[in-house]
């Protein structure tokens, strides 16, 4: 079993839909986690990061964390297809080598 | 502010034949250096990873090797490619001392080997 599981999609909404992107952990030592957009061909760009439970917002994108069930999510809101990518979680797991799920693909389609 | 380069921005190579990809960070001391690779479809492979000059860490056992000449320099080599080396390279740091610290992407390498 992967560390951090992501269903890899696609997943295809409408323009202005909220999205919900999440992730499973299984090593209870995850105490912080990443969010990175990658679009096609580029490299992964770090979009948030959360150290605790409960909810960071950025502008249209909100990060939620519950340690309890160990799930990771972050939602969009408006989505715009601007925000086609893929969308990747991560954990540091406290060491030099962050976990990576294997991304979800987005597709936000006028 | 940091900045991380890489080049070549994309790569054809016949199957045989060395590799060079080169990736250089700025703006920082000391960084965590690492390389992925990443296959059409597939998540982040972790290849080599540095915690200072001279220090490489492999993680798959493979034809590649990475090295570290200088504090921020990173590069990854081959002396024959294999088909299956193709995929897109990623050169990230981090900053040093592990822990909760978030890794920063190059642009990355797209390598076709044929």
């Amino acid at each position: 079993q992967k560390e951090v599981e992501q269903d890899p999609g696609p997943l295809s909404v409408p323009e202005g839909a909220i999205v919900s992107l999440n992730c499973t952990y299984s090593n209870s030592a995850f105490q912080y986690f990443m969010w990175y957009r990658q679009y096609s061909r580029k490299g992964p760009e770090l979009l948030m990061y959360t150290y605790s439970s409960g909810n960071k917002e950025d502008g249209r994108f909100t990060a939620q964390v519950d340690k309890s069930s160990k799930y990771i999510s972050l939602f969009i809101r408006d989505s715009q297809p601007s925000d086609s990518a893929t969308y990747l979680c991560a954990s540091p797991g406290g060491s030099y080598i962050p976990t990576f799920g294997r991304g979800t693909s987005l597709i936000v389609h006028p | 502010s940091q900045t991380i380069h890489q080049w070549p921005a994309t790569l054809v190579q016949p199957v045989g034949s060395p590799l060079s990809l080169e990736c250089t960070v700025e703006g920082t001391s000391n960084p965590n250096l690492y390389w992925y690779r990443q296959a059409a479809g597939r998540g982040l492979q972790l290849l080599f990873y540095s915690v200072g000059i001279g220090q490489i860490s492999s993680e798959v056992p493979q034809n590649l090797s990475a090295s570290r000449p200088q504090d921020r320099q990173f590069i990854l080599s081959s002396k024959k490619l294999l088909l299956s080396d193709s995929g897109f390279y990623l050169c990230a740091w981090s900053f040093s001392g592990g822990g909760y610290n978030e890794q920063f992407f190059g642009p990355g390498t797209r390598l076709t080997v044929l």
